[in-house]
């Protein structure tokens, strides 16, 4: 597809449960960067990769946050022992290069719900 | 001061209306700046960005006061399609790279 894709589009889970969130950028867009977003809240910055490097990690809120980059593509963010407070839209975008000028796409987000 | 910080409105305006959001922003490094528009339940998507010496896209008017590190944007001839949420945007530190540090957004609902 032309646009950045996300799987799954909803995921409902137990408190205590591990899920993993995909992310499928643009072919040949090398920037790739992970957002939340809590209900009526601005979008909260969680890490970037640039290729499968991640420069900054600063926005993870815990350790229980993770993100991997292979083959300068797909990107996975895994949360572990999920907490109700993780539940959030979180979002993917993705750039041509890391350019702090450059557009970012966003996918459409996958809605977590953390019961 | 907060990274990125703008009114959240809501702006309730009527068609045809002109309407004014204000931004400001912390680092003074900062060089990129951006609008991006968010519908309700959907992802952010650019609406300009902001140079300089200021730039015009259609009814859409985007500007940048360094000194008082602070960006507008103004709507004109308001539509009831401009109803969004608009999310001031600012890179968060100095050089080329690195990461966007996104406000919480000003919410504006055009009325008929």
């Amino acid at each position: 597809g032309a646009g950045v894709s996300q799987s799954p589009s909803n995921k409902v889970t137990e408190k205590g449960k591990d899920v993993e969130l995909r992310c499928d950028p643009i072919s040949g867009h090398t920037a790739l960067y992970w957002y939340r977003q809590s209900l009526g809240q601005g979008l909260e910055f969680l890490i970037y990769f640039q290729g499968n490097s991640a420069p900054d990690k600063s926005g993870l809120p815990s350790d229980r946050f993770s993100a991997e980059r292979t083959g300068g593509s797909v990107s996975t963010l895994t949360i572990q022992r999920t907490q109700q407070e993780d539940s959030a839209v979180y979002l993917c975008a993705n750039a041509p290069k890391d350019r702090i000028y450059n557009e970012q796409f966003f996918g459409p987000g996958t809605r977590l719900t953390v019961l | 001061r907060k990274e990125v910080e703008q009114d959240p409105g809501p702006f309730n305006v009527p068609e045809g209306a002109t309407v004014a959001f204000n931004c400001t922003y912390s680092n003074s490094a900062s060089q990129s700046f951006f609008w991006y528009r968010q519908d309700c339940r959907k992802e952010p998507k650019l609406l300009m960005s902001v140079y300089s010496s200021g730039n015009e896209d259609g009814r859409f008017t985007a500007q940048l006061n360094r000194a008082s590190q602070y960006i507008s944007l103004l709507i004109r001839d308001s539509k009831l399609s401009d109803s969004a949420t608009y999310l001031c945007v600012v890179n968060r530190h100095g050089g080329s790279q690195g990461n966007l540090i996104f406000g919480k957004g000003t919410k504006l609902s055009v009325k008929p």
